[in-house]
């Protein structure tokens, strides 16, 4: 059984560049979340979905990050335009949305993205 | 306020000896989950148990149990018989309204890096 999907695994840009990391979450999971964790910071939230819908985005940094969840199968997170700032390891996770089963969240490998 | 505190940032063990994590945390939700994540130097997070707050009986899932002290707020990762291959960072995560259908996403500490030596 296929876990989270995440791509690129890694990228290295310059920074003003576009930057888009993609997810697709376990197949049945109806929650999907964005965490970005660096050295100072740790993990922190960055925005989630349920059914697709954006529930909590307060932990996006600002303006030019934003992410998308057309569907049940794929997320986007786009940094636009990238700062040195915004590297990190950028993990997805998904799992079911409540009861017994949504007990259990499971994550991406993470894209390691450097801005220089 | 910190949601999670994890006050250990390394702890040391040799092999096959038992080892805790200390996690507190802070909540006023009567329903929430507590978890404990695996972080390998190779970077994947990796789930390893997971406690809810209804729950009687402490989690176990192979050589990892969890503490859970409800009325402190600690629900700290035991580890038996240490091998080499734990050495790792474990982040103790939580996540609230568990029984709401918008439940909150994990909130996770700071982590505590753990080695084990021969």
């Amino acid at each position: 059984d296929a876990g989270v999907i995440q791509s690129p695994r890694h990228e290295v840009t310059e920074m003003g560049q576009e930057v888009t990391l993609r997810c697709k979450p376990i197949s049945g999971h109806n929650s999907l979340f964005w965490y970005r964790q660096t050295m100072m910071r740790g993990l922190e939230l960055l925005i989630y979905f349920n059914n697709n819908v954006p529930i909590d985005d307060s932990g996006m940094p600002e303006d030019r990050f934003s992410a998308k969840m057309p569907n049940a199968s794929f997320s986007t997170l786009k940094i636009q335009p990238s700062e040195p700032r915004d590297s990190a390891v950028y993990f997805c996770a998904s799992s079911f949305m409540f009861g017994e089963e949504g007990n259990t969240i499971y994550f991406g490998e993470g894209s390691w993205l450097t801005v220089v | 306020a910190q949601k999670i505190t994890q006050t250990q940032p390394g702890m040391f063990v040799q092999e096959k000896e038992a080892v805790t994590l200390d996690c507190t945390y802070d909540t006023s939700d009567p329903s929430y989950g507590l978890f404990w994540y695996k972080q390998p130097s190779s970077g994947e997070m990796i789930f390893l148990i997971y406690q809810g707050s209804y729950d009687q009986q402490n989690a176990t899932e192979g050589r990892y149990s969890l503490n859970f002290q409800k009325a402190r707020k600690s629900a700290n990762l035991v580890i038996s018989a240490s091998q080499l291959g734990d050495s790792a960072m474990y982040f103790c995560a939580m996540r609230e309204a568990i029984l709401n259908q918008a439940g909150t996403a994990l909130i996770f500490g700071k982590g505590t890096t753990l080695s084990v030596s021969s």
